[in-house]
């Protein structure tokens, strides 16, 4: 079965510092997608990032970037020059391309807490 | 910016109400989601549809019942509300490939 699993329930960061979020995932799968969303308090959850297996290079958007590393199936999400408004729940996700396994939904991690301090 | 809404956002009622919660979306997309969340808690699964007529339980067993007679359209229905099920019920949809989805705003139910 494949699982996204995010082993930090809570972090911290002081504000314009730099944070590192992970999450691993297990598949036996070649072509998949990976995502980032975010949930902040009391609002709508929004996609940050989208990774796609076949692209070696790391997705960045803005000041948020992946290191994705496939072999390892370690997908970790740096948000740099962290502000206040990144305050949130951060859920990894995984989707399966179109291989046998693929149920057409998303798998999701538990989520990782993300306190910005000022 | 997204667009797929839910209706109410807030929601507080008595046990033994019937209650919907609404969910509609713009972008034609064939994939709807309903999931349930407790605060700053993980995401749970519970009622998906891959298009029209077509309706499937999720990960988690829930009480709810939806339908999708239109394909912009999946409300959900508890046909009598109890305490166990405040929460907050999120509403998604997504395209034919990447699995990407979008998120409506979130309906909170509290039932007394």
């Amino acid at each position: 079965a494949q699982t996204v699993t995010q082993s930090q329930p809570e972090m911290s960061v002081q504000e314009a510092e730099t944070v590192t979020l992970s999450c691993t995932y297990d598949t036996s799968e070649n072509n998949y997608y990976l995502f980032w969303y975010k949930q902040p308090p009391s609002r709508q959850m929004i996609l940050v990032i989208r990774q796609e297996a076949y692209k070696q290079q790391n997705a960045t958007e803005n000041r948020f970037s992946v290191n994705f590393q496939k072999a390892a199936k370690s997908f970790s999400l740096k948000i740099s020059d962290s502000q206040l408004g990144d305050t949130a729940m951060y859920f990894c996700a995984f989707f399966p391309g179109g291989g046998s396994s693929n149920t057409g939904k998303l798998i999701f991690g538990q989520g990782t807490t993300l306190q910005v301090k000022p | 910016e997204a667009d797929i809404y839910q209706t109410p956002r807030y929601l507080v009622i008595g046990t033994g109400k019937k209650i919907t919660l609404e969910c509609s979306q713009t972008m034609g997309h064939d994939k709807m989601y309903w999931y349930q969340q407790d605060p700053g808690m993980e995401l749970h699964l519970i009622h998906y549809s891959y298009g029209v007529n077509s309706t499937e339980k999720g990960d988690l067993s829930s009480e709810s019942t939806v339908s999708r007679i239109r394909t912009e359209h999946f409300p959900l229905t508890l046909e009598s509300a109890r305490p166990s099920h405040t929460s907050q019920y999120l509403c998604a949809s997504s395209g034919p490939y990447t699995g990407e989805l979008f998120f409506g705003e979130g309906s909170r139910l509290t039932v007394l």
